[in-house]
């Protein structure tokens, strides 16, 4: 079975700081994908990446960044310099090989960024 | 190109009563999962249809059921509500990119549903 952690229920930070958000993992196949999705306050779930377990290179997306570790099961997100529209719930997600193919979802972050 | 998307937004049943949910897959899209958010939770999978078959169900007891039409649009039937069953669903649709896992989803804005 699939598990997804995330220990920080809520963060807040004032505009322009940084944050990271954690995301530890848990799964017996060799071939995973793991997701970031974020849900504002209109409801919907927005994609964010997608990574694949073969591809541990870090990535740079404008003010948003990943760092995904194999060794330690994790995929933490980070914001650079937070800007209030950050301002959402942050979901991490795992899929694997199989039927369905669905997603195992955390249980989310809050992020509330103050100005 | 539209996205995802879902109606009614918001409805009260009372306990016992029967719900349907529609969903209208994004351009190109021929896969549709659904996913029951509870409050202050993640979403959980329901059920994935694909050639409007169900093709994968998560813990979820047969009073939630499920349609594909030609179209590729979705329905979520529930019967003999309960309290628990207030929550937010989401339907998402994707490509089917075989048995990888990679499909990336794209969600709709969910059906608000409150069991009294």
């Amino acid at each position: 079975a699939q598990k997804v952690t995330q220990a920080q229920t809520e963060i807040s930070v004032v505009e322009k700081e940084d944050v990271t958000l954690d995301c530890v993992y848990e799964t017996r196949d060799t071939t995973y994908y793991l997701f970031w999705y974020k849900q504002p306050p209109s409801g919907e779930l927005v994609f964010l990446i997608r990574r694949n377990s073969f591809d541990e290179q870090n990535e740079i997306s404008g003010r948003y960044s990943w760092n995904f570790q194999k060794s330690t099961s994790s995929f933490n997100f980070t914001i650079t310099a937070s800007q209030v529209v950050d301002s959402a719930v942050y979901f991490c997600a795992l899929s694997v090989s199989g039927s369905a193919r669905q997603l195992t979802f955390g249980s989310g972050t809050q992020l509330t960024v103050l100005p | 190109e539209t996205g995802v998307t879902q109606s009614p937004t918001h409805l009260i049943k009372t306990r016992g009563q029967q719900v349907t949910l529609r969903c209208s897959s994004q351009s190109g899209h021929n896969t549709v999962s659904w996913y029951q958010q509870a409050l202050g939770q993640g979403p959980q999978f329901i059920f994935q249809y694909y050639r409007e078959e169900e093709n994968g169900r998560g813990n979820f007891p047969p009073r939630f059921s499920g349609l594909q039409f030609p179209n590729y649009s979705s329905e979520l039937n529930v019967n003999a509500l309960e309290l628990d069953d207030s929550a937010l669903y989401l339907c998402a649709s994707s490509t089917r990119l075989g048995a990888t896992g990679a499909n990336v989803l794209t969600f709709g804005a969910g059906s608000r549903l409150t069991v009294l």
